[in-house]
């Protein structure tokens, strides 16, 4: 059981220049989230799906674009790459069972650099 | 929206003491209330957390109190470890919703 997983761990990038962020869970969660860390900022929510086929807006959408084509997978899309898109990248996933806790299981991260 | 401030930034004890880190919400229909750690390089982990039915929770050294009324929760360290340095991360539930709004982060430094 690998519960969260992320691909790339790292990745530098050009400004202009696209890539996509996948996030996996092995969990059969309902919910998926992704996540951006910045210092002294916390958490901040850019998108996050309630299920297969279904996305929705967070905190901070502009700029990304997200899929959830499958129940175990969630992918984060940058476009055009900006620097200030420079950040850690957390997924993460949740149950939506009525008995659950509401934890939300964190992914080990994507540190992206945008020069 | 819902927000949600943490206090203090930063906190410094000396091995043994007693650590409070302190978090406001402003959505009174928030009804879960985690904290999470993140140690240096690695992914935030749920620590402990409280629902808005229970005013305190206990787990061996940590314990987390919540004020409905003043809407603020806090997070208590009791004899704290070095491996207790960490970041430690609030959050709120948003009415509704599993949606989490996380507070700002407490850089806590324990030293022996």
């Amino acid at each position: 059981n690998a519960g969260v997983t992320q691909t790339p761990k790292f990745r530098v990038l050009k400004t202009g220049q696209s890539m996509t962020l996948l996030c996996a869970q092995d969990m059969n969660h309902e919910y998926m989230y992704w996540y951006r860390q910045d210092p002294g900022m916390g958490l901040r929510l850019i998108h996050y799906s309630v299920g297969e086929g279904t996305t929705a807006k967070g905190e901070v959408p502009d700029g990304y674009n997200v899929s959830r084509l499958k129940k175990q997978n969630f992918l984060l899309g940058l476009e055009s790459a900006a620097p200030s898109q420079t950040s850690v990248y957390f997924c993460a996933s949740s149950s939506s069972r009525p008995a659950s806790t509401d934890t939300q299981y964190f992914g080990p991260g994507t540190r992206l650099t945008v020069l | 929206g819902e927000n949600v401030e943490q206090h203090p930034s930063t906190l410094s004890v000396q091995e043994g003491d007693s650590a409070v880190i302190k978090c406001t919400y402003s959505d009174s229909a928030s009804n879960y209330f985690p904290w999470y750690k993140q140690e240096l390089g690695k992914r935030p982990q749920l620590i402990i957390d409280i629902r808005s039915n229970v005013g305190e929770k206990k787990d061996q050294r940590i314990a987390v109190t919540l004020n409905k009324t003043a809407k603020h929760f806090s997070l208590h360290i009791t004899e704290t470890q070095p491996e207790d340095s960490a970041v430690y991360f609030c959050a709120a539930s948003m009415a509704g919703f599993q949606k989490l709004v996380f507070g700002t982060g407490t850089r806590l430094l324990v030293s022996p």
